[in-house]
Formats: structure tokens, sequence, C-alpha cells
């Protein structure tokens, strides 16, 4: 158990919805990460947070945001569902050494699979 | 297109045998190198976070070497057991931008057999 959470498990769901995935970090750690898992491709990185702000970008959509409470847990919004869309939602965590930027470790939660029909 | 390669796909091997496997990267730009291991139905474990040329990282059976001059890290795992079935995973720190992400390889997949 990395001490990372994510909730819903799994999520099934219809074309257009929208829907919010919810993680909740390790205690005492500033970063979160998002990365999405699809069946034809490799982890890819969708965007970072660090203490409440938008730290680095990836290939996050723009029917996709995400944000980063003061309790630092944080929500991925997932709008205009298309079938693509389903994958699996990983959530990471780690300490944010050197404002965010550090090499620190990253601590995967569980995951939560969404499902688009 | 910044790519991270891995090699191989998968592998076999039978249980004690050692192994190795191999995490390719452009050598410019480098920041820092990660290892995850990924059992099925499970989430990416990390094991490595390797930053120095010439860095040597082990935990138990598994150590993994760094050489960011030629773009490769090699992993290594002594002894294979059963329980080290999963997929490994290299991860390349690098810049985005002002901040860094990490761009992660596709994969070895393990299959220790008994």
């Amino acid at each position: 158990d990395s001490g990372v959470t994510q909730t819903p498990k799994h999520l099934i769901t219809a074309t257009g919805q929208r829907v919010t995935l919810r993680c909740s970090p390790r205690s005492g750690d500033l970063s979160v990460y998002w990365y999405q898992q699809s069946l034809d491709q490799g982890l890819q990185f969708l965007i970072q947070y660090y203490n409440g702000e938008e730290r680095a970008k990836g290939n996050i959509l723009e029917r996709f945001s995400a944000q980063q409470f003061p309790d630092l847990h944080s929500e991925l919004n997932l709008s205009s569902l298309e079938l693509g869309d389903s994958a699996l939602y990983f959530c990471a965590s780690s300490v944010g050494l050197a404002g965010g930027h550090g090499t620190d470790t990253q601590y995967f939660g569980p995951g939560t699979r969404l499902t688009v029909l | 297109i910044l790519n991270v390669e891995q090699s191989p796909q998968s592998l076999h091997v039978q249980e004690g045998d050692s192994t190795n496997f191999t995490c390719s990267f452009p050598s410019s730009n480098f920041y820092a190198l990660h290892w995850y291991r990924w059992e099925t139905a499970k989430s990416p474990e990390a094991l490595f976070v390797m930053t120095l040329n010439g860095d040597e990282k082990k935990k138990g059976r598994i150590s993994a070497t760094l050489n960011t001059k030629e773009g490769y890290s090699y992993l290594y795992i002594k002894g294979s057991q059963p329980e080290d079935s999963a997929t490994y995973l290299c991860a390349l720190l690098t810049f985005s931008g002002s901040a860094r992400q990490l761009t992660f390889g596709s994969g070895t997949q393990l299959t220790v057999l008994p």
C-alpha cells in the first residue's frame, strides 16, 4: 500500500458525460501527478500540481482539467467523454522536493478504471 | 517527441536465473531516470531514482546502473523468483518548459517460471 488513495476504483459512463476522479496523496506529500494508461499506450503524464498550483502539463486534452485543493487532495475532471477516453487513470504523489521540480520518488495510487460506453 | 525505449519487450526466465534488461534514452536533456516495478492488477511501485552518471543502486536482488553519456540504464535481477514476475518500467525525467515531467517507456514484461 503506497498511501495514495483514489476513488472510485471503477467508473462506467456514457459518451458525452462528465466524471470526476479523486486522489488523496500520501500524508505530507505536496506534489500530485495524474497519468493515463490506455490499452494501446504506456503511461502518459497528464498534469502535476504542487501545493495547490499547476506545476507541469503533459498531453492533457482541453476537455480534461484538474485542481489541487488546500487539503492537498486532487481531482481530475473529464468532460464530453469519448470512447477513446476509456483507460486506467493513476494518481501519484511525491514529497515535492525543490518546489516540485525535484527528483523525488513518485508513489502511485491503485488507479481508477474508466469505461466509456 | 522524446523516445524512451525498453528492451526486450518481454522475457521468460527460469527460477534461479539472473537476468537484465535495458532502458535507452536521449542522452541530452537528462535530469533523472526512474525505475518502477508493476505487477498485474496493482499500481507501479518505485524501485530507484538515478541521477548521476555511473550511479549504481541496489535493493535486495535487484540492482540498476546508469550511463548518461551514452543514454542507457540496465536493471539486473539476480536469482529470479516467481514473485519477480512483473512489468519493469523506466521513466525519464526531462524538462517541459520550466517544469519537469516523467516520460515512461513501454516496459519489459518479465515472467519467472518455477
